[in-house]
Parts: structure tokens; C-alpha cells; sequence
């Protein structure tokens, strides 16, 4: 079992609407969370990171932590054509500790229809 | 700044050709890492350098040798490539202090093995 999961998808979401991606982990050690974007044929690109429990807005994007639950989400507000991609969630260390590595999920791949 | 940069972009091998993937960072990052990414399989780590002078196996490191050159360069050797490793591989950095896990990735190295 991998230690961040995802669902696949593809998640269909109509322009203009809010897109919901989920992240689950289940090493309690993971304690730092990052969501990438990769539109296809690129590269992974950092779009949010996440330490503490509760929300962590930017702009359209809002990450959520439920350490309680090992759970991790990833909002989109008012989806575009070009937010079509699909979208990585990886776990990393503790605040503070020596480790280096993230683990990352299989991905989600979100399409919002016009 | 150009980030992280890899070289090749494509490239096409024999079975039992060898070959070096090259990445180089510009952004005075300490740690640097290899993966893989195969459809349906997400990212998965291949080697990395936490710091200058210092390499770790990660998930799949079998068939595969690096070289961490100095803090910008860190390269990665197939010895004899194999169709399994036919792949999109890529090289990501991150500051490397145990504040920041956020790691940033170059554009890709397209290989297939025949």
C-alpha cells in the first residue's frame, strides 16, 4: 500500500465551479504536505505546501490538513479550462527534522469541461 | 535564474547501452534527487543527495548509479539499460534545512529503450 493515496480520476468539473482533490496518508510521521500540478508532457510545479492543521489560502487555491484524520484536500475556487492537469499530493517530514525525502501520491487527474 | 536543468531532453538506447543523465541547479539548493515516473505510478525516488558529498538509495534504485559532482551537479548512470527503464525521469532540488522540504523539479528526460 502506498503511503499517500489518491484517487485517480479523472475528476470532470464544469468551468466557474469549485474542484475538490483529497489526499490520504498513512504515515503519522508525515507531517509536511505539498500539491503539484503537472500538465501533461511537463514537469511537477509546486503550487502549495501545507505544515499546520486547518486551511492555507492562495489565491484560488486552498490546501486543508486534518492531521486527526490523515487527511489532506486540495480546493480550487472558480475552475478554468487551464487548471486542467493532474495533481500530485506528497507528505513529508516533521517540521524541524534532519529527513529530506517526500513521498508522493499517484495523482489526480482533474478536466474542467467549458 | 534557469532552476533545475537536465540534459538530455530525449533519448533512445539499445538494450545494454549505458548512458548519463545530467542535472544541474542554480539555486544554491543542498539536497537533490532522481525519480522515475511511470503512467499510473506516480513519482517514485530513484537516489538522492541530502547534501554535497552524500548519496541514498530511494524506492527503486536497482540498475542505477549516481554521482552527486558538487553542490549544483548530480547525475544519474545506467550501466545497462533495459527496457524497464523506459521512463520519464526527473531531477528536483529543495533547500535541503530542516525547515523546507519543498523540492523544485527540471524539465524532464524522456528515455526509451528498445
Amino acid at each position: 500500500q502506498k503511503e499517500v493515496e489518491q484517487n485517480s480520476g479523472p475528476l470532470s468539473v464544469p468551468e466557474g465551479a469549485i474542484a475538490s482533490l483529497n489526499c490520504t496518508y498513512s504515515d503519522r510521521g508525515s507531517q509536511s504536505f505539498f500539491w503539484y500540478r503537472q500538465y501533461s508532457g511537463k514537469s511537477p510545479e509546486l503550487i502549495m505546501f501545507i505544515y499546520s492543521n486547518g486551511d492555507k489560502e492562495d489565491g484560488r487555491f486552498t490546501a486543508q490538513l486534518n492531521k486527526a484524520s490523515q487527511y489532506v484536500s486540495l480546493l480550487i475556487r472558480d475552475s478554468q479550462p487551464s487548471d486542467s492537469a493532474t495533481y500530485l499530493c506528497a507528505g513529508g517530514p516533521l517540521r524541524g527534522s534532519s529527513a529530506s525525502k517526500i513521498i508522493f501520491g499517484s495523482g489526480t487527474r482533474l478536466s474542467i469541461r467549458p | 535564474n534557469a532552476g533545475v536543468t537536465q540534459t538530455p531532453k530525449f533519448q533512445v538506447l539499445k538494450t545494454g547501452q549505458s548512458m548519463t543523465l545530467q542535472c544541474a541547479q542554480d539555486m544554491n539548493h543542498n539536497s537533490m534527487y532522481w525519480y522515475r515516473q511511470d503512467p499510473g505510478m506516480g513519482l517514485r525516488l530513484i537516489y538522492y543527495s541530502a547534501s554535497e558529498g552524500t548519496t541514498d538509495k530511494g524506492e527503486v534504485p536497482n540498475g542505477y548509479n549516481v554521482s552527486r559532482l558538487n553542490k549544483r551537479e548530480f547525475s544519474l548512470r545506467l550501466e545497462s539499460a533495459a527496457p524497464s527503464q523506459t521512463s520519464v525521469y526527473f531531477c528536483a532540488s529543495n533547500l535541503g534545512t530542516a525547515y523546507s522540504y519543498e523540492q523544485y523539479f527540471g524539465p524532464g528526460t524522456r528515455l526509451t529503450v528498445t
